[in-house]
């Protein structure tokens, strides 16, 4: 099956400072990636939709210019958190969506700890 | 608004059979997932349904009834491993996925 990587798989960092999550769909082409958040015992939470080569789409209360999104390939997509602070720590999740419709792989997921 | 309810948590015993509820009022739809995401960990493709009826996949099958907005996850031979939350999500008419809140379930020998 499809596989998708999250790198890094953890990452503790100083409030203040950025962090970049990069996510590979490894043998398949992502036309489509996503990112999710997620809190603890709570459900996923979609941040924003990117498309190769297009400006990623944000869902509402999702700061843009905090979160910043890269699609450049169709096999990347990275995600910065700039200026990071303690309430940003989470489980960040992304998905790759292939060629048939209803595919949507996760990378196995990212967890953020800002100190 | 779109909304979709399962079950917060459901207990069953290891062997026996569960089946986990969802519930859905979305704009449009184009599907029906289910996921299973252990603690910790990224959820995990279960099913797809998007016409009515029963999908079966070893031990465990999905059904779905768009006219009455439900579906339900089914799981056999229950096993200790299958302590997990389970994420039922629909895809609206703007391909977006609309997620439950998930329904943990707990597995007792």
């Amino acid at each position: 099956g499809a596989v998708v990587s999250q790198h890094p798989s953890w990452v503790i960092c100083k409030s203040g400072t950025s962090v970049k999550i990069e996510c590979r769909s490894l043998d398949f082409q992502a036309t489509t990636m996503f990112w999710y958040r997620q809190f603890p015992k709570q459900s996923l939470m979609l941040m924003a939709t990117s498309n190769e080569g297009s400006k990623a789409t944000y869902e509402q209360g999702v700061e843009k210019d905090k979160f910043l999104i890269n699609h450049a390939s169709l096999t990347l997509s990275t995600l910065t958190v700039t200026s990071a602070h303690p309430e940003d720590s989470s489980f960040y999740i992304c998905s790759a969506r292939g060629s048939l419709d209803y595919e949507q792989y996760f990378g196995p997921g990212t967890r953020l700890t800002v100190t | 608004g779109q909304n979709i309810d399962q079950p917060t948590e459901m207990t069953a015993t290891e062997g026996a059979i569960v089946q986990i509820n969802c519930t859905y009022q979305t704009s449009g739809f184009n599907g029906l997932f289910w996921y299973q995401q252990h603690a910790g960990e990224a959820p995990t493709f279960l099913s797809y349904n998007v016409l009515d009826g029963l999908e079966e996949k070893g031990r465990f099958s999905s059904f779905l009834s768009r006219s009455k907005g439900y579906s339900y996850l089914l799981l056999k031979e229950l096993q200790m491993k299958d302590s997990a939350s389970y994420l039922c999500a629909v895809r609206d008419s703007n391909y977006q996925l609309i997620w439950g809140a998930g329904t943990k379930l707990i597995i007792k020998p």
